[in-house]
């Protein structure tokens, strides 16, 4: 079964330093992996994903994520926080082999807060 | 804005009811994906349509149905309302192509339902 953890419910960090959401994957393959954002009452929004390739994936609004195969990671980063990044944050799989079509697997998401 | 519409915004009916959710995918995209999200459950795969025909099915209630129309737009049936079902529904609509597990969903903004 394909599946996605994001261990932290909430990260804080001031405004100006390094950003890191934290994503572990579960699936038999190789995985296609996603990030979302969501800011208060509206949908998700496409971030960036990885499919194959290079390991470091660069997305919208600065952000960016490194796929580790070994460590079965896909964290987001940022290296310098906006108060305007605070939101909530989801991590989401797509296992290629699998037969129930396209849906993305979601994580539980984490709530970022960005802090002046 | 994503480009995929959802209406209502909002609605609030009594338990026993029956509501239809309405989605309108994007331009060109013949997929259209429904997820539930909840404070308990998070981000969860309800059903999927891809050209009017039923494609992958997730943790969706015997209770809800759905369907997909010519016109690609699709419907959101929910049945015989539980207090447990007040959630915000989200439709999100993707291009199926040759590479269709490598695309990712664009979200609309969400119908929140709230049975009293």
């Amino acid at each position: 079964a394909q599946s996605v953890a994001q261990p932290e419910d909430q990260v804080n960090v001031a405004e100006g330093n390094p950003l890191t959401v934290k994503c572990t994957y579960s699936v038999s393959g190789n995985p296609y992996l996603f990030w979302y954002v969501q800011y208060p009452n509206r949908g998700l929004q496409f971030l960036l994903k990885y499919i194959t390739g290079d390991n470091l994936v660069k997305g919208s609004y600065g952000f960016e994520a490194e796929f580790n195969k070994s460590q079965t990671s896909f964290h987001l980063k940022k290296p310098s926080a906006l108060v305007s990044d605070s939101a909530l944050y989801f991590c989401a799989v797509r296992d290629p082999n699998s037969n129930s079509g396209y849906a993305l697997n979601f994580g539980k998401g984490t709530s970022l807060l960005v802090t002046p | 804005d994503s480009g995929v519409t959802q209406t209502p915004k909002h609605l609030i009916t009594a338990t026993g009811q029956r509501v239809t959710l309405r989605c309108s995918p994007r331009s060109g995209d013949l997929s259209v994906y429904w997820y539930q999200q909840s404070l308990d459950q998070g981000l969860q795969f309800l059903i999927q349509y891809y050209n009017g025909e039923e494609r992958a099915k997730g943790n969706i209630l015997e209770r809800f149905s759905a369907q997909q129309f010519p016109d690609l737009h699709s419907e959101l049936n929910l049945s015989s309302l539980e207090l447990g079902d007040s959630a915000l529904y989200f439709c999100a609509s993707s291009v199926v192509g040759l590479a269709a597990r490598r695309d990712e969903q664009f979200f609309g903004p969400g119908t929140r339902l709230t049975v009293l």
